[in-house]
C-alpha cells in the first residue's frame, strides 16, 4: 500500500502568489517524521522542511510552511510568495517510528511558476 | 553543494555490462542510503549502510550489490545491466541510522544518471 500520496501531478502558480501542495500519509505508528524535498530540473534533491508527529506547532522554514493535520493524516506544504526559482518537482516523504531506517517518498508534484 | 559527492554524474553503457557508482557521504555522517529514481517507479529505496554495516534493504535486485568501506564511502555495483535499469541513482547520507528526529535529515547527492543502451 502507498504510504505517501501526492494527488497533484502538476500545478501552475503565478509569481508572488502562494501555493499549497497536498500530501497524505498512511501509518499506524504513533511516532513518525514527515519531510519535504525539492528537485529542480538539474536533478538534485534539496531538503526543505521537517515535521515530527509529536511536534505541537506546524513547521516553518522561511517561505515554506507545513500544514500538519494529524487526525486527517495530511502534511501539506505551503510555499508563500512564489518565485520563478521555485519551479521544480516537490516530494513528500515519511520515516516511521524510531526503528525505521528509510524514507518513503510520494510520487511528487511538479510546480511551474509563471511570471 | 550538499556535501554528498557522487561519481560519475553520467554513465552510458550497454546491456549486460557492469558499472560501479561511488558515493562519499557528508563529513560526519555515518549512514549512507541508495535510491533509484525512474519515471515509472518514482523514488525507490535500495539499501542503507551505517558505519560499514548493512542496516536495511529495500527493492534492490539481486544483480545489484553495495558496500560501505571503512572510510565511509560507499559503492553501488550494478551488473548484467538491462534497459530498465536506466535511471537516476541517488546516494544520501545522515548522521544516524534511524530515528525521526529532524536532525536526522537525509542529505542527497546530485545523483548518477545511468543510461543503458
Amino acid at each position: 500500500a502507498q504510504k505517501i500520496t501526492q494527488t497533484q501531478p502538476g500545478m501552475f502558480v503565478q509569481e508572488k502568489e502562494a501555493v499549497t501542495l497536498d500530501c497524505t500519509y498512511d501509518t499506524s505508528d504513533p511516532s513518525y517524521g514527515l519531510f519535504w524535498y525539492k528537485q529542480p530540473s538539474s536533478g538534485e534533491m534539496i531538503f526543505l522542511i521537517y515535521q515530527g508527529s509529536y511536534d505541537q506547532q506546524n513547521a516553518t522554514e522561511g517561505r515554506y510552511s507545513l500544514n500538519f493535520q494529524k487526525a486527517r493524516k495530511s502534511a501539506n506544504l505551503v510555499i508563500s510568495a512564489s518565485q520563478l526559482g521555485d519551479s521544480a518537482m516537490y516530494f513528500c516523504a515519511m520515516r516511521e517510528g524510531p526503528g525505521d531506517y528509510k524514507l518513503s517518498f510520494g510520487a511528487g508534484t511538479t510546480v511551474t511558476v509563471r511570471a | 553543494d550538499s556535501g554528498v559527492t557522487q561519481t560519475p554524474k553520467h554513465l552510458i553503457t550497454a546491456t549486460g555490462q557492469r558499472v560501479t557508482l561511488r558515493c562519499s557521504p557528508r563529513s560526519g555522517d555515518l549512514s549512507v542510503y541508495w535510491y533509484q529514481q525512474s519515471l515509472d517507479q518514482g523514488l525507490q529505496f535500495l539499501i542503507q549502510y551505517y558505519n560499514g554495516e548493512e542496516r536495511a534493504k529495500g527493492n534492490i535486485l539481486e544483480r545489484f550489490s553495495a558496500q560501505q568501506f571503512p572510510d565511509l564511502h560507499s559503492e553501488l555495483n550494478l551488473s548484467s545491466l538491462e534497459l530498465g535499469d536506466s535511471a537516476l541513482y541517488f546516494c544520501a547520507s545522515s548522521v544516524a541510522d534511524r530515528g525521526i528526529s529532524g536532525a536526522n535529515v537525509l542529505t542527497f547527492g546530485a545523483g548518477s544518471r545511468l543510461t543503458v543502451l
